[in-house]
């Protein structure tokens, strides 16, 4: 069972739509933090939020933090196939759980 | 701007064959990890280093053994390879920050026939 749920496991949309991908857990996290994965490669760090309820922009992304600090979400807005790859959550406490990630492809 | 550094980046192996998988870091970050990746059940930790000289089990240590050879290396060695260890291995390496955000290597893909 994983620590960390995330919805969906895929995601398959146009180019120019919005995705919202959410990462949920029981546990209390101090702080959580986004990866993208592209085939081939290693994770890479979007974003890390802390505060309860903090929102974070990355230009076309939005990271939310739940105010009881147990869930996030990612939103993409008018996403490009630039934005294909696989989205992990990772919370932290004293140490780093992921999640079994989101697959987003956007077709153009 | 290496960053982390794994080889190899592919292996074959039969079952009960033995190899270790190196790892590098130049970020001089004190905590290194190593990860396997298996499809629908996301980055499981295997063993971590939280200094130089320190190994701890993760998660999923059967199998594993690993070295902290410096504060820039951890190698990951499998013993006795077996199919339930074809996976995709990724070391990672820790920053200064209270948050715990890590930096990844490309990833080692090994398959144990």
């Amino acid at each position: 069972t994983q620590l960390l749920e995330q919805s969906p496991q895929f995601l398959s949309i146009q180019e120019g739509e919005n995705l919202t991908v959410y990462c949920n857990s029981s546990s209390v996290f101090s702080s959580l933090q986004w990866y993208r994965q592209e085939p081939g490669e290693g994770p890479v760090l979007l974003v890390t939020v802390v505060t309860g309820g903090e929102v974070k922009k990355l230009k076309r992304l939005t990271f939310q933090f739940g105010d009881a600090r147990k869930d996030s979400s990612l939103h993409i807005t008018a996403a490009q196939p630039g934005d294909t790859g696989l989205y992990l959550c990772a919370g932290h406490d004293y140490k780093l759980s992921f999640g079994a990630g989101t697959t987003v492809t956007v077709r153009a | 701007n290496a960053g982390v550094t794994q080889t190899p980046k592919f292996q074959v192996l039969k079952t009960g064959q033995s190899m270790t998988l190196q790892c590098a870091q130049d970020m001089n970050h004190n905590s290194m990890y190593w990860y396997r990746q298996d499809p629908g059940m996301g980055l499981r930790l295997i063993y971590y280093s939280a200094s130089e000289g320190t190994t701890d089990k993760g998660e999923v240590p059967n199998g594993y053994n690993v070295s902290r050879l410096n504060k820039r290396e951890f190698s990951l060695r499998l013993e006795s390879a077996a199919p339930s260890q074809t996976s995709v291995y990724f070391c990672a390496s820790g920053g200064t920050s209270s948050a715990g955000e890590l930096f990844f290597g490309e990833g080692s893909r090994l398959t144990v026939l």
